[in-house]
C-alpha cells in the first residue's frame, strides 16, 4: 500500500490567520486530492492537486481560500486562508496508486479555529 | 445528495457477532471502497471491489456488489472489540476521461461491546 503522511497532525490557530498543510506521498501515487471532514461528518472533496499546474477545484471551493501547490509528483500543500470557526475541521490528504486504483490517506490534520 | 449512501447510521452489537453494512449510490461507478475510520483519524482502506466484481473477500471482510441495484454490503464476521470505528463507502465514479475522485457516503458507526 502507498504510504501518506502529513504535517501537521493538528493544530490551533486564530481567526484570519492561515495555516499551510503539507503531504508526502509514496512514487506509486499518481493523483492526490484534498479532503475535508467537518465534525461528525463525511468527507467532501476540496480539488484534486495536479502536478505543475493550478489544482481543479469543486464546486463550493475556491483556490482564493484554498490555494493547492504540487510541485512534483510526491509533495502537495493545502493552505487555509483567512481562517473563521467553521474551517474548524480535519483535512485529508489522499493518493490515488497507478495500477491498483487504490485511494489511500494520509493521518488528516485536525485544525480548530478560535 | 451524496453518492454513497450507508446504512444504517449506527450500529451496535456483541463481541463475536456479524455486522453488516450497506451502500447505495446512483450512477454508474468504475469502483467502490470501503474505509475504516477510528474516532477523528485518518481511513484506513479495507477493500476496493470493480464494477466487474460482485463479491470478495479479505481476512474477515466480505464485500458484495450488485450492479443492478446499485448497492454494496461490507461484512465483517465474528467482530470484535478493535472494529469498533465509523465505515464509510466510496464511489469513483465512470465518468470518463481521468476523473477519479471518490463520492463519500455518511458512515456508519459501528460499536461492538465487548
Amino acid at each position: 500500500s502507498a504510504v501518506i503522511s502529513q504535517k501537521p497532525s493538528r493544530d490551533i490557530c486564530q481567526r484570519g490567520t492561515s495555516l499551510t498543510i503539507q503531504c508526502q506521498v509514496d512514487s506509486q501515487v499518481t493523483m492526490m486530492f484534498w479532503y475535508r471532514q467537518q465534525p461528525g461528518q463525511s468527507l467532501t472533496l476540496i480539488a484534486t492537486a495536479n502536478q505543475g499546474s493550478e489544482a481543479t477545484y469543486e464546486s463550493g471551493f475556491v483556490i482564493d481560500k484554498f490555494p493547492i501547490s504540487r510541485p512534483n509528483l510526491t509533495f502537495s500543500t493545502l493552505t487555509v486562508s483567512n481562517m473563521s470557526p467553521e474551517d474548524s475541521s480535519i483535512y485529508l490528504c489522499s493518493g490515488r496508486q497507478g495500477g491498483t486504483d487504490t485511494q489511500y490517506f494520509g493521518p488528516g490534520t485536525r485544525l480548530t479555529v478560535l | 445528495s451524496q453518492q454513497g449512501e450507508e446504512d444504517p447510521q449506527a450500529l451496535s452489537i456483541q463481541e463475536g457477532e456479524n455486522a453488516t453494512m450497506n451502500c447505495s449510490y446512483k450512477t454508474s461507478i468504475n469502483n467502490l471502497q470501503w474505509y475504516r475510520q477510528n474516532s477523528g483519524r485518518g481511513l484506513v482502506h479495507l477493500i476496493l471491489i470493480r464494477s466487474n466484481e460482485r463479491e470478495k473477500h479479505s481476512g474477515r471482510l466480505r464485500v458484495t456488489l450488485d450492479t443492478s441495484k446499485k448497492s454494496s454490503s461490507l461484512l465483517i464476521t465474528a467482530s470484535r472489540a478493535a472494529d469498533t470505528a465509523s465505515y464509510f463507502c466510496a464511489t469513483e465514479l465512470n465518468s470518463g476521461g481521468s476523473n477519479y475522485k471518490l463520492t463519500f457516503g455518511k458512515g456508519t458507526l459501528l460499536t461492538v461491546n465487548p
